[in-house]
């Protein structure tokens, strides 16, 4: 079975500054994705960014980006410039594709304070 | 192009009552699902269906019913609330491709907070 396991219940980084978020999978399927999901207070699962399994380059997205080893099944989120409405729940998720079905498995979640 | 809806956004049952949760998504996706999610334990998978007609079990399914009876809808059925039941659901859908193939994220509804007293 997939599992997903973030490690990290809360962190802090304080405005401006670059924080990590750590997330480790373990998985059978060689076609697979991975994701990082903030959640706000709203409950809105937004996607922030998302890495393909077949991929070797790190996936990024204005200040968000990755660290992808898939040897290591590592797949952590960095957020440089951190900003207030960075503030949220995220979650790391893996997409596996098992013949017919696809099946998106959730870490716990990490929650994130910004400070000033 | 309004993306996952569900409704409603809030509902309480007292036990024993049931109910319906609807999704609809409007992007002409294969792949639904359902999901709950509970404090500290993330998003777990109740159902999900890969086309109109197909349905199957995840990891949490006791309790649920769904069916699919057109592409764009995927019900949500709590037969007898319990208040293991409450929970926050989240409907999401996605177009099943596969990751090599170019595939596609999975959207999420803006969620359904139920409370089962």
């Amino acid at each position: 079975a997939q599992t997903v396991t973030q490690s990290q219940p809360e962190m802090s980084v304080q405005e401006a500054e670059t924080v990590t978020l750590s997330c480790t999978y373990d998985t059978s399927e060689s076609d697979y994705y991975l994701f990082w999901y903030k959640q706000p207070p709203s409950r809105q699962m937004i996607l922030v960014i998302r890495q393909e399994a077949y991929k070797q380059q790190n996936a990024t997205e204005n200040r968000f980006s990755v660290n992808f080893q898939k040897a290591a099944k590592s797949f952590s989120l960095k957020i440089s410039d951190s900003q207030l409405g960075d503030a949220a729940m995220y979650f790391c998720a893996n997409l596996d594709y098992t013949g017919t079905a696809s099946k998106l498995t959730f870490g716990t979640g990490t929650r994130l304070q910004v400070t000033l | 192009n309004a993306g996952v809806t569900q409704t409603p956004k809030f509902q309480v049952l007292k036990t024993g009552q049931s109910m319906t949760l609807q999704c609809a998504q409007d992007m002409n996706h294969e792949y639904m699902s359902w999901y709950r999610q509970d404090p500290g334990m993330g998003l777990r998978l109740i159902h999900y269906s890969v086309g109109a007609g197909i349905t199957d079990q995840g990891e949490v399914p006791n309790g649920y019913n769904v069916s699919r009876s057109t592409t764009e809808d995927f019900p949500l059925r709590l037969l007898s609330a319990a208040p293991s039941q409450t929970s926050v659901y989240f409907c999401a859908s996605t177009s099943h491709r596969r990751a090599s193939e170019g595939g596609d994220t999975q959207y999420f509804g803006p969620g359904t907070r139920l409370t089962v007293l």
